[in-house]
């Protein structure tokens, strides 16, 4: 079975400045994607960016890029420039064969002005 | 730009009584899904259907849940008999390949409340 770690349940950031969530996973399947969703307020799910395994060079997203590390199972988001519309409740997630979506518990991003 | 829509935004039932969510997937899309998140807690996979059968279920999907797709554009979550611990917000996706490639598309969500 998947499964999806996010062990920080906070962040803050300062406006402008830079943050990392982390997400660690297990999973026994040889193909998969990763994921960040995001979720304001409203609670609707935004895809922010994904991950192939397949892919060694780490997917970027304008401000939002992320750092696969395969061999330790790491797959962490990096916020640049930080902004308001940033805060929001950020998931990580693994999708495999079936592409059944498995997600971490989240951590919520606090933006400072 | 095509979006994934859930009917109602809010429904509030009685303990035991059968609910229906609603949702309306992408048009070209071919697979579907279900989520539910319970407050403060995280998003969990409850079923997703492909060419009118379940293609796989989690635990969370007992005998009480059903999905149906009833006509060409609807795809509904049937809970028989609801409880209290059913109260969560209920997410339909969609997605146009059932493979892990296949970008998953959600709605805005039904938010249950169960009294």
């Amino acid at each position: 079975a998947q499964t999806v770690t996010q062990s920080q349940p906070e962040m803050s950031v300062q406006e402008a400045e830079t943050v990392t969530l982390s997400c660690t996973y297990d999973t026994s399947e040889s193909d998969y994607y990763l994921f960040w969703y995001k979720q304001p307020p409203s609670r609707q799910m935004i895809l922010v960016i994904r991950q192939e395994a397949y892919k060694q060079q780490n997917a970027t997203e304008n401000r939002f890029s992320v750092n696969f590390q395969k061999a330790a199972k790491s797959f962490s988001l990096k916020i640049s420039d930080s902004q308001l519309g940033d805060a929001a409740m950020y998931f990580c997630a693994h999708a495999g064969y079936g592409n059944k979506l498995v997600f971490g518990a989240g951590t919520i991003l606090r933006v400072k002005s | 730009e095509p979006e994934v829509t859930q009917t109602p935004s809010h429904q509030v039932t009685q303990m035991g009584q059968e609910v229906i969510l609603r949702c309306v997937p992408i048009s070209n899309h071919l697979y579907f899904y279900w989520y539910r998140q319970i407050l403060g807690q995280k998003v969990e996979f409850l079923v997703s259907f492909y060419n009118n059968e379940i293609s796989e279920k989690s635990e969370i999907f007992d005998d009480q849940f059903s999905v149906e797709r009833p006509d060409g554009s609807n795809f509904t979550l049937k809970i028989r008999s609801t409880k209290l611990e059913d109260s969560a917000m209920y997410f339909c996706a969609s997605s146009e390949t059932g493979l892990a490639a296949g970008e998953q598309f959600f709605g805005p969500g039904t938010r249950l409340t169960v009294l």
